[in-house]
């Protein structure tokens, strides 16, 4: 399997402007998460989807962020309009059913959004 | 909700070293994950260890679960060790991760 797959991998935008970052999670994961990284609080979760549904966004920071995931292999984060503040790295991570005797998470290599 | 420390938060090693990475976390939990984050900032999977003992290599782990806290070994450290060891733990039915702060491990020729 290729692992989870995230696009753009870099991405440089001006404030204001629309970001859409797109993942494709590992073929048979039932459970889809997106991360934000950045120096002053690390790592946290954003949003979770599972069987493409969103189980739980309390992460979001504002309404500005926005998830969709239209089927098993894809799932966009959007952010309209963007700011500076913005600027991390975001992940993307896909598991199992927790049933399966596995929560193990996998994490794509993430997209450095840098907004200017 | 869960704390999670990670501690010594930096450590410097000479290749060859031995060192330990504490991660304690405040509640009970469903699994616990180490991730190394490489100089490039990808993340990748050490172990998933909710409890007992694993080793791949020159690293090893264990999770006391009733005592609340994980060690992560490196032996013989290697510069291809250095980066960001994050140990992440599950408390809830859907696998959602609470990341630690991290260890900064940097290795030395």
């Amino acid at each position: 399997d290729a692992g989870v797959i995230q696009s753009p991998r870099h991405e440089v935008t001006e404030m204001g402007q629309e970001v859409t970052l797109r993942c494709k999670p590992i073929s048979g994961h039932d459970y889809l998460f997106w991360y934000r990284q950045t120096m002053m609080r690390g790592l946290e979760l954003l949003i979770y989807f599972n069987n493409n549904v969103p189980i739980d966004d309390s992460g979001m920071p504002e309404d500005r962020f926005s998830a969709k995931m239209p089927n098993a292999s894809f799932s966009t984060l959007k952010i309209q309009p963007s700011e500076p503040r913005d600027s991390a790295v975001y992940f993307c991570a896909s598991s199992r059913l927790p049933g399966q005797n596995s929560y193990e998470q996998y994490f794509g290599p993430g997209t450095r959004l840098t907004v200017t | 909700g869960i704390q999670v420390e990670q501690s010594p938060p930096d450590l410097i090693l000479q290749e060859g070293a031995n060192s330990t990475l504490r991660c304690n976390f405040s509640d009970s939990v469903n699994n616990l994950q180490w991730f190394h984050q490489n100089p490039w900032g990808q993340l990748i999977n050490l172990f998933y260890i909710p409890s007992g003992t694993k080793q791949n290599g020159r690293l090893s782990a264990t999770t006391v679960a009733t005592e609340r806290y994980s060690l992560l070994y490196i032996s013989s450290s290697q510069t291809t060790d250095s980066g960001v060891y994050f140990c992440a733990v599950v408390t809830d039915s859907w696998g959602k991760l609470q990341f630690g702060a991290g260890t900064q491990v940097v290795v030395t020729p």
